[in-house]
């Protein structure tokens, strides 16, 4: 089965830390989301691409994070500097989307950022 | 504004009874996808199934069996006959339909189910 791949699984650092979190969506999917999972809040989007093109990051900190897809096999999260408030688990989702057909999203395995 | 309602945040359920999980949504929009995903102990997102908004035909996969009508904006959940692997957390979710744009999901927050031995 296909599937979309997230790295790291687990991440520990330091507050002020930049972090990268990659990933890479099923092949032939053209839309990646990225969402953010904690207690307070639930699942969030934070981000997503169509085809490589920025279309939402309204769910970003923006001074602190960005979101990139510099090809159609990778996408990375980034965030600098890191703070202790950013610990969460974070979701990549890939699907299929074009005009009236589309599949749905599937996730990642997340990666588990703490932020000491 | 989208918005995805699962008041039950937590259920018990002893092994091979049947549990419904409750799911209330709200969405301006004519056309939607509603969803469930399955999150296990370990932390992944399973997708588990996706209805059209055009479809309120009830539909059943094995244990799992799912409820759409749009005159009370409901899609449950129900699992017969629950097993300890069912234990888990289960998320409804919506989206904007077909040929409108983004696909984003709205969760609710969670129905964590425990299903004891």
């Amino acid at each position: 089965d296909a599937r979309v791949t997230q790295t790291p699984r687990h991440k520990v650092t330091e507050m002020g830390q930049e972090v990268t979190m990659r990933c890479q969506p099923i092949l032939g999917h053209n839309t990646v989301f990225w969402y953010r999972q904690t207690m307070m809040q639930g699942l969030e989007l934070l981000a997503y691409f169509r085809n490589r093109a920025p279309l939402d990051d309204s769910g970003m900190p923006k001074d602190r994070f960005s979101a990139e897809m510099p090809d159609a096999t990778l996408a990375t999260l980034k965030i600098q500097p890191s703070e202790p408030r950013d610990s969460a688990v974070y979701f990549c989702a890939s699907g299929l989307v074009g005009g009236y057909s589309n599949q749905p999203q599937h996730f990642g395995d997340g990666t588990r950022l703490s932020i000491l | 504004a989208q918005k995805v309602t699962q008041a039950q945040t937590e259920i018990s359920v002893v092994e091979k009874e049947d549990v419904t999980l409750d799911c209330v949504y709200e969405t301006r929009d004519t056309t939607y996808y509603l969803f469930w995903y399955k999150q296990p102990p370990s932390g992944e997102l399973v997708f588990l199934i996706r209805r059209n908004s055009f479809d309120e035909q009830n539909e059943i996969s094995g244990r799992y069996s799912w409820n759409f009508q749009k005159s009370t904006s409901s899609f449950n959940f129900t699992i017969t006959a629950s097993q300890v692997v069912d234990s888990a957390v289960y998320f409804c979710a919506l989206s904007d339909g077909p040929g409108a744009g983004s696909y984003q999901l709205t969760f609710g927050k969670g129905t964590k189910l425990s299903v004891i031995p």
